[in-house]
C-alpha cells in the first residue's frame, strides 16, 4: 500500500551547518509530495511541494528535488539557522487523495 | 488569509468519557480533516469529509465519530476516552491539496 517513510526520528546540527532530511515513499499513483514544518505549540505548514520529475522546488532557505526513479525527496538546506528548530513532516497525496504523513524528523539546531 | 479555529485547545476527560472537539474554518474550503498526532507516530488521518455532510473515514477510524453539519465547521467526538490517553488532535482544510491546519486540541485522560 502507500506509504512514506522518514529514516531520520532526530536530528541535531550546530548552526551553519548543512542539513538533509530523508524522505521516500512508496505508491503505484503519481507522486505529489509536500513537507510541512511544525515549530513548539504551533500547527503545522507547508513548507514545499512538488509533482515535477527533477525539479528542485526552494522556498525560505530550504530546497527539496522529486526523483521518481528513487521515490526520493530529501529536504535540504546549506546552513541552518537557531529558528529552523522545529519537526519536520514528508507527506504524499495518496491514489484516494488523502495525505499520508511521514512519522516526523525532529530538526535541533545548537548555537 | 484564513484561519482554523479549534476548540478548546486542552481537554482533560475521564476514562469512558465522550468527548468533543470543535473545528471551525473560513477559508471556504471543501474538504476538512481530522488528524491525531502522537510522539514519533506523525499524523494519522481519523475522518476526513468533502463536503457539507459528506464523512469518509480514515485508518483511525475507530473510536471515533465525526460530523459535518455546515462548510465551516467539522466536529470529532471520542466515542470512549481511554484511561492515560494522551494526544493532538489537529484539524484541517485544504484547497488544491495543500492542507492548512489548526493549533490543535491536547487531550489527557485521566
Amino acid at each position: 500500500g502507500d506509504s512514506v517513510t522518514q529514516t531520520e526520528g532526530l536530528v541535531t546540527l550546530t548552526k551553519g551547518l548543512p542539513v538533509m532530511l530523508n524522505c521516500t515513499y512508496q505508491t503505484t499513483y503519481s507522486p505529489f509530495l509536500f513537507w510541512y514544518v511544525q515549530h513548539l505549540n504551533e500547527a503545522p505548514k507547508l513548507l514545499l511541494k512538488s509533482s515535477t520529475d527533477n525539479k528542485r522546488t526552494e522556498h525560505q532557505g530550504f530546497y527539496a528535488t522529486l526523483h521518481k526513479s528513487s521515490s526520493s525527496f530529501h529536504l535540504q538546506k546549506s546552513s541552518v539557522q537557531l529558528s529552523d528548530s522545529a519537526l519536520y513532516f514528508c507527506a504524499f497525496v495518496s491514489g484516494s487523495w488523502q495525505l499520508i504523513f511521514g512519522s516526523g524528523t525532529q530538526l535541533t539546531v545548537m548555537p | 488569509g484564513g484561519i482554523i479555529t479549534q476548540t478548546p485547545k486542552f481537554l482533560i476527560g475521564q476514562e469512558g468519557q465522550k468527548l468533543t472537539l470543535k473545528c471551525q474554518q473560513n477559508f471556504n474550503h471543501d474538504t476538512m480533516y481530522w488528524y491525531r498526532q502522537d510522539s514519533g507516530k506523525g499524523l494519522r488521518l481519523i475522518y476526513y469529509s468533502i463536503t457539507e455532510n459528506d464523512l469518509q473515514k480514515g485508518d483511525l477510524s475507530e473510536g471515533y465519530d465525526a460530523s459535518r453539519e455546515k462548510k465551516s465547521s467539522f466536529s470529532l467526538t471520542v466515542t470512549s476516552a481511554q484511561k492515560n490517553e494522551m494526544a493532538v488532535f489537529l484539524c484541517a482544510s485544504s484547497n488544491q491539496n495543500t492542507l492548512y491546519f489548526g493549533a490543535g486540541t491536547r487531550l489527557s485522560v485521566l
